[in-house]
């Protein structure tokens, strides 16, 4: 049962324009959110969170959208670069109960010139 | 420099033997984990460790054992009993349970020859 959805496996975006990354979580006892950035054959560094009790969150050109109610959030890179082209991961938690982080399978992003 | 370091980046093992991956971090964090990831699968949590002495089985423990003897180092043994050991493994750490977010090593390859 995949908990952490993303719908889209891959996007392409022409820089300078904004890429939206979804994701979509089915365990309504998930508190924290969590974005990551990977490259191949490398770990996935941490780009942006957010906590269940904001809905926005914003961190230079990134923006992170939590709603709650649809059990859905997104990441906004705004504006795209090259640079950006990578897997983008998301991840949840409970924190009331355990230490376990959930992800998603990941979009592919592409930022073409 | 605070970290954590996964070795060896390849490694290769032929069927029907066990192997061993390592995992240390000088961060000080309670919470470690093992990530398994395939293409098109996103990151599964094969097992986690939220203090020392003490694991809990992820989405995929099968074929798979750990330890935590050390708050340090979170060894992941893959055993000959998983079928399909074949993957790229990722180890992480975080400070506690909280709203904290998860730092990853650079990930060991894992061939079955």
């Amino acid at each position: 049962d995949q908990q952490v959805k993303q719908n889209s496996p891959s996007l392409s975006v022409q820089e300078g324009r904004i890429s939206i990354l979804n994701c979509d979580y089915t365990n309504s006892m998930f508190d924290y959110f969590l974005w990551y950035k990977k490259y191949p054959a490398e770990g996935p560094t941490f780009l942006i969170s957010i906590s269940s009790i904001k809905d926005k969150n914003e961190d230079g050109r990134f923006t992170v959208f939590l709603n709650k109610s649809a059990k859905h959030l997104s990441l906004h890179i705004v504006p795209s670069q090259p640079g950006d082209s990578a897997v983008y991961f998301c991840a949840a938690s409970d924190t009331g109960t355990a230490s376990k982080l959930t992800f998603g399978t990941g979009t592919r992003l592409q930022v073409t010139l | 420099d605070g970290g954590i370091t996964q070795s060896p980046k390849y490694l290769f093992r032929k069927e029907g033997q066990n192997v061993t991956l390592s995992c240390e971090q000088n961060l000080n964090h309670d919470a470690m984990y093992w990530y398994r990831q395939d293409p098109g699968q996103g990151l599964r949590l094969i097992y986690y460790s939220q203090i020392v002495n003490d694991f809990q089985k992820g989405d995929i423990a099968e074929g798979y054992s750990v330890s935590r003897e050390k708050k340090e180092s979170f060894p992941l043994t893959v055993t000959s009993a998983q079928k399909n050991p074949t993957a790229f493994y990722l180890c992480a750490s975080r400070r506690d349970r909280g709203n904290t977010e998860a730092f990853f090593g650079q990930g060991t390859r894992l061939t079955v020859v």
